[in-house]
């Protein structure tokens, strides 16, 4: 696509219930990345596929969430029992090579656990 | 110490002023520095990159890069309102990091009428 696409562009839950965000990046970008970035704060990052290489998972806060990318395209990232810190915006960007041109960001997931 | 250090701000200039935006970093092997440009409620957005020492001109904008003294910086010049937003400086290649990206928490610009 033209650019990185985000599903759901917003999710609010209950706490204790999984959910899933969508992720389809630029078409032909090797390179995959999750952030997230709670309310006035940085970008933490959480996990980076490069390719068909084992993916970078030292950012995960906990292993109550995990991801995946199939096909080298498409990657989605649970969240199973929700908390209320899990409340932030989730991004979503790719690179074409391992990001040493920077990255193109989709728009996001604003999740919010009730 | 933080891998990359923004002041938060908020900074504010007036319309058509120079704004100069910091950012020093710690880990002297990073390669790659970027400035994104983050409006409220939006995502970031990739406006400059630089990877050698000196300044690198795009536009209104110039990223300047000190390997030497560690730091990066980002001029703004003839400041628009449509400038206010949050600047994110980023880091590639950190010790130990791989190929991602190391953000600072941003400085905030206000360009005032």
């Amino acid at each position: 696509g033209a650019g990185v696409s985000q599903s759901p562009s917003n999710k609010v839950t209950e706490k204790g219930k999984d959910v899933e965000l969508r992720c389809d990046p630029i078409s032909g970008h090797t390179a995959l990345y999750w952030y997230r970035q709670s309310l006035g704060q940085g970008l933490e990052f959480l996990i980076y596929f490069q390719g068909n290489s084992a993916p970078d998972k030292s950012g995960l806060p906990s292993d109550r969430f995990s991801a995946e990318r199939t096909g080298g395209s498409v990657s989605t990232l649970t969240i199973q029992r929700t908390q209320q810190e899990d409340s932030a915006v989730y991004l979503c960007a790719s690179s074409l090579d391992g990001g040493d041109r920077g990255y193109t960001f989709g728009s996001g997931t604003r999740l919010t656990v009730v | 110490q933080k891998e990359v250090e923004q002041n938060s701000g908020p900074l504010s200039v007036p319309e058509g002023a120079i704004a100069s935006l910091n950012c020093t970093y710690s880990d002297r092997v990073s390669q790659s520095f970027f400035w994104y440009r983050q409006y409220s409620g939006k995502s970031p957005e990739l406006i400059m990159s630089i990877y050698s020492n000196g300044d690198k001109e795009d536009g209104r904008f110039t990223a300047q890069l000190n390997k030497a003294s560690q730091y990066v910086s980002l001029l703004i010049r003839d400041s628009q309102p449509s400038d206010s937003a949050t600047y994110l400086c980023a880091l590639g290649g950190l010790t130990g990091g791989g190929n991602k990206l190391t953000f600072g928490t941003g400085t905030q610009l206000k360009v005032e009428l």
